[in-house]
């Protein structure tokens, strides 16, 4: 059965450094994974996504995660914060011919002025 | 609009009442997701739509949750004899076709209060 964890309910860095949001799956199979970022009152848009191309993938607005098999993760990263990526972010796995996708519990991001 | 349409975007209702909540998904996509997400929570997986297939019913908390779609359009989610537990955002997701790099694309959500 596939799951995910997300390791820190709650992050806080000042503006400028270097975000660090962590992510750990458990799958049977090769996984395909993805990082979702959430405003408050709207929906989940996607940032990234793992589908074994690359391990290192980039996304949207300077956000990149590693794919590291041997340590089951793929920690999302930013070097320089800015005060809009406040926002909760949720790693979310996917394995075998099914479609269904199991989301980690989130990760609440607050950047400092 | 070329996003996921879910309405009403909000909804108060009174314990014991019925609410239908609406889910109109991006034209094409043949898969529709359904999730709860309480306060401070993570999403709760309810049901899973793939096309004319049956659907994935695995994540309903009760009977009194029930969904349907009419072929590869607008998908209502019934809660019968609401209760305050119940009280959550309710997204409505949908896929383009099947395949596991396939992202998803949320609507903002139905916020549901039950009083």
């Amino acid at each position: 059965a596939q799951s995910v964890t997300q390791l820190g309910s709650h992050v806080s860095v000042s503006e400028g450094a270097l975000v660090l949001l962590r992510c750990n799956y458990s799958s049977s199979v090769p996984p395909y994974l993805f990082w979702y970022v959430q405003y408050p009152n709207k929906g989940l848009q996607l940032l990234l996504k793992y589908t074994s191309a690359a391990t290192l993938v980039k996304g949207i607005n300077g956000f990149e995660a590693e794919f590291k098999k041997s340590e089951t993760s793929f920690h999302l990263t930013k070097p320089s914060a800015h005060m809009s990526d406040a926002a909760e972010y949720f790693c979310a796995v996917r394995e075998g011919g099914y479609q269904k996708v199991t989301f980690g519990t989130g990760t609440k991001l607050q950047v400092i002025p | 609009g070329a996003g996921v349409s879910q309405s009403p975007s909000n909804k108060v209702t009174e314990k014991g009442k019925d609410v239908e909540l609406r889910c109109d998904p991006i034209s094409g996509h043949t898969a529709l997701y359904w999730y709860r997400q309480r306060l401070g929570q993570g999403l709760e997986f309810l049901i899973y739509f793939q096309g004319n297939s049956a659907p994935d019913k695995s994540g309903l908390p009760s009977d009194r949750f029930s969904a349907e779609r009419t072929g590869e359009s607008v998908s209502t989610l019934t809660i019968q004899r609401t209760q305050q537990e119940d009280s959550a955002v309710y997204l409505c997701a949908s896929s383009p076709a099947r395949g596991r790099d396939q992202p998803q694309h949320f609507g903002d959500g139905t916020r549901l209060s039950i009083l």
